[in-house]
C-alpha cells in the first residue's frame, strides 16, 4: 500500500536559518509527491511536486524540496526561514493504482524571531 | 481565477441531524475531492467525483455521501451525525484525477456537532 511519513510533529528554527521538513514515502511503481502548507483556518495551498526529472524541484515562497529514490525520501528545505513560514507542512504521494492522494501527518514548523 | 469556494464556512449542528457542505471547484476543473481533517486521525480522503460520477471512495460509512453537478459543483451530505464528526472539511479541485494534477485546496467548512 502506498504511504507517507512525516516523522516530526514539530520542528523548531531561527529566523534566517535553513529549515528542512522531512517526508519519506512507499509507493510502488513510480512516485508523484507532492508538498503543502496550511495556515491557521485556511485550506491547503500547493508548494510543489515532482513528478520526474531532476532530484531538486523549485516551489513557491522559495521553498524546494529534494527527492532521494535510494532513500525514498523528499525533504521540504528552504535556505533562510522566515517567521511567516510558520505553519503545517503535508506531504502527500499519489496512489497509482486510485488515483487518491495520500497524506502524511503533518509537520508543524515554528520559526522564531 | 477564483479559487475554490466552500459554503458555509462554520457550522454548528446537533447529534443526530444532517448536514450538507457545498464546493465550488475552480473554473473548468471537472474533478472534486472531499476530505476531513481532524487532530486525532489528520487528513482522511472521503471521496472524488469526475463528471458527475464518484471515481473514489475512502473509509467512511455510509452515512457520509456526495454527489457532482453537470456544472461540477460539488455537494457532500453527512446524515445522523455523531460528536466524532466534528472536523474541518476540505473540498480540492483539479483539472483532471490522475497522475500529475495538484489539487487546489478551499478554506474548508468548519463542522461542530454538539
Amino acid at each position: 500500500a502506498q504511504s507517507v511519513a512525516q516523522p516530526e510533529d514539530q520542528v523548531n528554527v531561527a529566523e534566517g536559518n535553513p529549515l528542512t521538513v522531512k517526508c519519506t514515502y512507499s509507493v510502488s511503481g513510480n512516485p508523484y509527491l507532492f508538498w503543502y502548507v496550511q495556515y491557521p483556518n485556511r485550506g491547503l495551498q500547493f508548494l510543489l511536486k515532482y513528478i520526474t526529472g531532476d532530484n531538486l524541484v523549485k516551489g513557491s515562497y522559495g521553498f524546494e524540496a529534494e527527492f532521494n529514490k535510494s532513500q525514498t525520501s523528499f525533504h521540504l528545505k528552504k535556505p533562510s526561514a522566515l517567521v511567516s513560514d510558520s505553519a503545517l507542512y503535508f506531504c502527500a504521494v499519489r496512489d497509482g493504482n486510485t488515483d487518491k492522494l495520500i497524506f502524511g501527518t503533518g509537520t508543524r514548523l515554528q520559526v522564531f524571531p | 481565477k477564483a479559487g475554490v469556494t466552500q459554503t458555509p464556512r462554520y457550522l454548528i449542528k446537533t447529534r443526530g441531524q444532517q448536514v450538507t457542505l457545498s464546493c465550488s471547484p475552480i473554473s473548468g476543473h471537472r474533478s472534486v475531492s472531499w476530505y476531513q481533517q481532524t487532530p486525532g486521525q489528520g487528513l482522511q480522503f472521503l471521496f472524488e467525483y469526475f463528471s458527475e460520477t464518484q471515481r473514489n471512495k475512502g473509509n467512511f460509512p455510509g452515512r457520509f455521501s456526495g454527489r457532482q453537478f453537470s456544472n461540477s459543483r460539488s455537494e457532500m451530505n453527512v446524515s445522523t451525525l455523531e460528536l466524532g464528526d466534528s472536523a474541518l472539511y476540505l473540498c480540492a479541485s483539479s483539472l483532471v484525477t490522475s497522475g500529475v494534477y495538484e489539487q487546489y485546496f478551499g478554506p474548508g467548512t468548519r463542522l461542530t456537532v454538539t
